[in-house]
């Protein structure tokens, strides 16, 4: 089981560039998420999804666009590079909460981005 | 909005007990999670207290006061290998039940 997938790991950006991070997960998850944490710091909620065709913005949106078609993607879309938006992102999913389950996310692996 | 506190570094030695305690304010508490993140590595769930009182996991054990706005995490017998960040995250109703995370307690786990 794959769990939550993220891609790439590692990418170096040009100021003004343009990238996706990609994220799936094969856990039919509702609820899927990014984040990101700069160093020594905890994670901040950029965009978030109940469900395919609906998006909804976290904490820190400014720069970034989202889309979610399919249950499965959830990509990430960082239109003009600015060196403030150097940091390791975070993908995660999770069930909604309901009854016993806790709504637990479960996260990728990260993809570390730097802006020069 | 909410307010997540937890201290940012704690260091304990190999074989004792360390409590890492979080306090939190919000408006629509939901729930408050424990996970555990090694350097370079994606954070894992560890616990899970949404009602007053101590949740007991093998050596890890977490409690909940919500008059309080208070948790605690508490690591017994502790290993090299339980050196790592520890982060608090508080759900709120009223945020449409996301999660915000606290900055993490880096515990170092000493000889």
């Amino acid at each position: 089981n794959a769990g939550v997938t993220q891609t790439p790991k590692f990418r170096i950006l040009k100021i003004g560039q343009s990238m996706t991070l990609q994220c799936t997960q094969d856990m039919n998850h509702n609820y899927m998420y990014w984040y990101r944490q700069d160093p020594g710091m905890g994670l901040k909620l950029i965009y978030y999804s109940v469900g395919a065709g609906i998006t909804d913005k976290g904490e820190v949106p400014n720069g970034y666009n989202v889309s979610r078609s399919t249950t499965e993607d959830f990509p990430l879309r960082l239109e003009l590079a600015a060196p403030s938006q150097t940091s390791v992102y975070f993908c995660a999913s999770s069930y909604p909460t309901s009854g016993a389950n806790t709504g637990e996310l479960f996260f990728g692996e990260g993809s570390r981005l730097t802006v020069l | 909005g909410q307010n997540i506190d937890q201290p940012t570094e704690m260091t304990a030695t190999e074989g004792a007990i360390v409590q890492i305690n979080c306090t939190y304010q919000t408006s629509g508490f939901n729930g408050l999670f424990w996970y555990q993140q090694h350097a370079g590595e994606a954070p894992t769930f560890l616990s899970y207290n949404v009602l007053d009182g101590l949740e007991e996991k093998g050596r890890f054990s977490s409690f909940l006061s919500r008059s309080k706005g208070y948790s605690y995490l508490l690591l017994k017998e502790l290993q090299m290998k339980d050196s790592a960040s520890y982060l608090c995250a508080v759900r709120d109703q009223n945020a449409g039940n996301m999660l915000t995370f606290g900055g993490g307690t880096r515990l170092m786990v000493k000889p």
